[in-house]
């Protein structure tokens, strides 16, 4: 079965604090991805990782960075978490190509981050 | 644009009976779908997927129906249980890194 963990299912940080999220994948998938959740707006794509040290901006990527060091950890940082970054945060990987392949995106259990 | 959603946001299913989860998309082009169920406070599970060149494929106890003329998935849950309450949604590829996602349809099994 494909695992993917996210270190911290639940957080609770103050307004200013750097935020890191983990996350590490046991596929050898070559795609790593970060996703917020938040009721009635659905599933965002913050960024994504194709290699190694590659990155690349998904749709709401203002006020995050990443780190892929290593093919099998993804981090998520928040430089200087706000309240409007509460949200749960969704990890996910998957083997490379979506598009006419037949891949799909495999999920981790979220973190729950509530910024105060 | 291409869009994925779904038709109803909630469905309620006695326990036992058959549950019936539907799904539209806009891009004729589209050849990959993707059922995820979602628990409370967990993430998004794979469920089934299916190609466009198939119709119908067959899981544990649930199938997924592809109607490409009207552009339409359906998600079948057999003899519903309680484990099966969760929001559901379908999901496609619109390149190599990105899923477009419904908005979800929330299962409540009446006991």
């Amino acid at each position: 079965d494909v695992k993917v963990t996210q270190s911290s299912r639940y957080l609770v940080k103050r307004t200013g604090e750097k935020v890191f999220l983990e996350c590490v994948q046991d596929m050898d998938h070559e795609n790593m991805f970060w996703y917020r959740q938040d009721p009635g707006l659905g599933l965002r794509l913050i960024y994504f990782s194709y290699d190694v040290k590659m990155k690349e901006k998904g749709d709401i990527p203002e006020g995050y960075s990443v780190s892929r060091e290593k093919k099998e950890r993804f981090s998520l940082i928040l430089e200087s978490a706000s309240t409007n970054q509460t949200s749960m945060y969704l990890c996910a990987s998957s083997t490379p190509a979506l598009q006419g392949s037949g891949n799909t995106i495999y999920f981790g259990e979220g973190s729950w981050l509530t910024v105060v | 644009g291409e869009s994925v959603g779904l038709h109803l946001p909630t469905l309620s299913v006695q326990e036992g009976d058959n549950s019936i989860i539907n799904c539209a998309y806009s891009n004729s082009a589209s050849d990959y779908f993707i059922w995820y169920k979602q628990e409370s406070g967990k993430g998004p599970q794979f469920i089934i997927d299916i190609r466009s060149n198939m119709d119908k494929r067959q899981g544990q106890r649930v199938t997924v129906l592809l109607n490409k003329t009207v552009k339409h998935l359906s998600l079948q849950i057999a003899a519903t249980q309680p484990g099966d309450s969760a929001v559901y949604f379908c999901a496609e590829p619109i390149n190599d890194y990105k899923l477009s996602f419904g908005a979800g349809t929330t299962v409540t099994v009446r006991a």
